[in-house]
């Protein structure tokens, strides 16, 4: 099915592990991103890319890195984790440039622990 | 003052109301966007409108730009349109990365 494939979809770190998020969307979407949400903060951008080799820091960046791939691809890392980037992480897809297909696509979500 | 504001954010109807849900925004916008997060915690986009009106089955999205101001609508509601709906704009046009910026959320519940 067309759309935006994120894994892991659960994931528990000890603090200072590292793990790097996946994401995948296959309907050819120049811009992609990665939320981050939390209970009473709603959703909150960490990252985006506009188009392939493009990245730019979102609202909360520290403590992640980010790195498109190719068109379809736009991973999430985490070097070192720490308790505060618990949270359930959204990647989203959008086709820009073309107002009758605009629109957000976005992934099922990873629920990352960090203990 | 938020840049998106939503409400109510807190909403419990019962079975076959109508139901709005209101966005207010304080930001120049191309486009305004309605999203559905359901508990299981999938998101969905439900509308993009940047002018006037927009019908989705029993989903009636309204904006009107001078007032800067969008509603989304649930007729004959139902216990399945439980969910939280979010309103999104992308920031000004110039910026093409297109980042969203989001209401806090209205919590929907409806009862049987």
């Amino acid at each position: 099915n067309a759309g935006v494939t994120q894994t892991p979809k659960f994931q528990v770190l000890k603090t200072g592990q590292s793990m790097t998020l996946q994401c995948a969307q296959d309907m050819n979407h120049n811009s992609m991103y990665w939320y981050r949400q939390d209970p009473g903060m709603g959703l909150r951008l960490i990252y985006y890319s506009a188009s392939e080799g493009t990245t730019d820091k979102g609202e909360v960046p520290n403590g992640y890195n980010v790195s498109r791939l190719n068109k379809r691809e736009f991973s999430l890392r985490l070097e070192s984790a720490a308790p505060s980037q618990t949270s359930v992480y959204f990647c989203a897809s959008r086709v820009t440039g073309n107002l009758l297909r605009d629109g957000y696509t976005f992934g099922s979500g990873t629920r990352l622990t960090v203990v | 003052k938020n840049e998106v504001e939503q409400s109510p954010q807190n909403l419990t109807a019962q079975e076959g109301e109508f139901i709005t849900i209101n966005c207010s925004y304080s930001v120049g916008i191309s486009a305004l966007h309605w999203l559905q997060q359901h508990p299981g915690g999938g998101i969905v986009s439900l509308f993009m409108l940047s002018s006037g009106k927009k019908k989705h089955g029993r989903l009636i999205a309204t904006i009107n730009i001078q007032e800067k101001h969008s509603s989304l609508h649930i007729t004959a509601s139902h216990p399945r349109d439980s969910a939280v709906y979010i309103c999104a704009v992308p920031e000004l046009i110039y910026n093409q990365g297109g980042k969203l910026i989001f209401g806090q959320g209205t919590e929907l519940s409806v009862k049987p």
